[in-house]
């Protein structure tokens, strides 16, 4: 079964850093873009980054460049967002979402931002 | 930066009824458009892509139109289960973009 589950969400001050994974299983994981999506509690969806299958290109929401960076370890199926200096607007649901339209999601991993 | 502005934000409609969602690029994007279905507490899942393919396992009563910058997403026969809140995002490989979503509630 084609699956993403991720994790690393935590309450965390304004100004920390939070680390959150994204694990795949059941599908050619090296073949597809991955992507991150968050949603503010009562909010739509926002994009916030993407990368593609080698890692090589990746991109980003204006709102979250410079402060977060997207990689992925193809050797362990899994892909990352490092998360630095967050603001209290950065609490969201965050989702792991597979290839450009994203046809697989992730239930997501809450990450709270606040003093 | 293009811009995706859907319509309506709200639309109360009943089952049965035949249920149109717009969305509209602030440029032209071709077909490179999706439209997800999303449910309290649950992660969006993906209906249509590419304007107008419908996603595997997705019901037929949904269909996708449009090219250039307007878009709809059409439920035919609006069922129980469609209640929800639907987004277009727009996706190419650099970028992708989501309008503010359209919820569709009970009449």
């Amino acid at each position: 079964e084609e699956q993403l589950v991720e994790s690393g969400g935590d309450l965390v001050r304004p100004g920390g850093s939070l680390r959150l994974s994204c694990a795949a299983t059941g599908f050619t994981f090296t073949s597809y873009a991955m992507n991150w999506v968050r949603q503010a509690p009562g909010k739509g969806l926002e994009w916030v980054s993407g990368l593609s299958g080698s890692g090589v290109s990746t991109y980003y929401a204006d709102s979250v460049k410079g402060r977060f960076t997207i990689t992925r370890d193809n050797s362990k199926n899994e892909v990352y967002l490092q998360m630095i200096s967050l603001r209290v607007e950065d609490t969201a649901i965050y989702y792991c979402a597979r290839s450009f339209a994203a046809t697989l999601w992730g239930p997501g991993t809450l990450v709270t931002v606040s003093s | 930066d293009i811009q995706m502005t859907q319509s309506p934000s709200t639309l109360s409609a009943s089952v049965g009824d035949r249920v149109t969602i717009t969305c509209r690029a602030s440029e032209s994007i071709s077909s490179w458009l999706a439209w997800y279905q999303q449910k309290p507490g649950k992660a969006p899942r993906l209906l249509i892509y590419k304007a107008s393919s419908l996603e595997r396992g997705i019901p037929s009563r949904f269909s996708g139109s449009g090219s250039g910058t307007q878009f709809t997403l059409t439920i035919s026969s609006l069922q129980p289960d469609d209640f929800a809140t639907y987004y277009c995002q727009h996706y190419n490989s650099h970028s992708r973009k989501f309008g503010q979503g359209t919820k569709v509630e009970i009449k």
